[in-house]
């Protein structure tokens, strides 16, 4: 699986929007891009995947570049409860295995 | 609601005995499952890989007769700490994968916190 880069920490002011980007220039075609969060003290929680279109759900959005070599999470009115560790991950979608980085500490301030 | 359930949340042993943690996946069937450990200020390591009638596959490092894994059915994976001791204190997490129309995603449990006294 193709490795990434985050940041280690940003800020937030509560109500606005959150941008966390994640670079992958070694992301290959069949990879798709895969977000996590892990809140403290619990286990990480799906957020979003895609493969080269932009996604958006209940929880968040995609941006990936027509590249693919960099892709943007998008939480559109970070709430403090958004405090998180997030993980960006790119893997096939055959693969049942997730090999974690060090992730973005996210933290939303009032 | 909760696709991976695990159990127990939270668990205090004394050093030298064994716990057990289970990670069952809710509404779909997992051949395979995995399990991490995770330190404080650290992120998930992948510890091994449960797989429904078979033996377990471990990471190196990872001692398979300390950590016994069991995968008796399509929906239960079973990790005992066998003979713990006060460094096998951890967060250890199981994660199992479901397929559905937007392909493979894959949910992790809420994880267990293993103190070992």
């Amino acid at each position: 699986d193709a490795k990434t880069t985050q940041p280690p920490s940003m800020d937030c002011a509560e109500g606005r929007a959150a941008n966390l980007p994640c670079n992958h220039s070694t992301i290959s075609g069949n990879e798709y891009v895969y977000w996590y969060r892990q809140i403290h003290s619990q286990g990480p929680q799906y957020i979003i995947h895609g493969l080269k279109n932009n996604e958006t759900n209940e929880m968040a959005s995609l941006i990936i570049t027509e590249d693919r070599k960099s892709s943007t999470l998008i939480l559109p009115h970070a709430t403090l409860r958004d405090t998180a560790v997030y993980y960006c991950i790119v893997r096939g979608n055959a693969g049942n295995m997730l090999t974690f980085g060090g992730g973005t500490r996210l933290m939303v301030k009032p | 609601g909760a696709v991976v359930s695990q159990h127990p949340s939270r668990v205090i042993c004394k050093s030298g005995t064994s716990v057990k943690i289970e990670c069952r996946s809710l509404d779909f069937q997992a051949t395979t499952m995995f399990w991490y450990r995770q330190f404080p200020k650290q992120s998930l390591m992948l510890m091994a890989t449960s797989n429904e009638g078979s033996k377990a596959t471990y990471e190196q490092g990872v001692e398979k007769d300390k950590f016994l894994i069991n995968h008796a059915s399509l929906t239960l994976s079973t990790l005992t700490v066998t003979s713990a001791h006060p460094e096998d204190s951890s967060f250890y997490i199981c994660s199992a994968t479901k397929t559905g129309l937007a392909g493979n995603t894959i949910y992790f449990g809420e994880g267990s916190w293993l103190t070992v006294v």
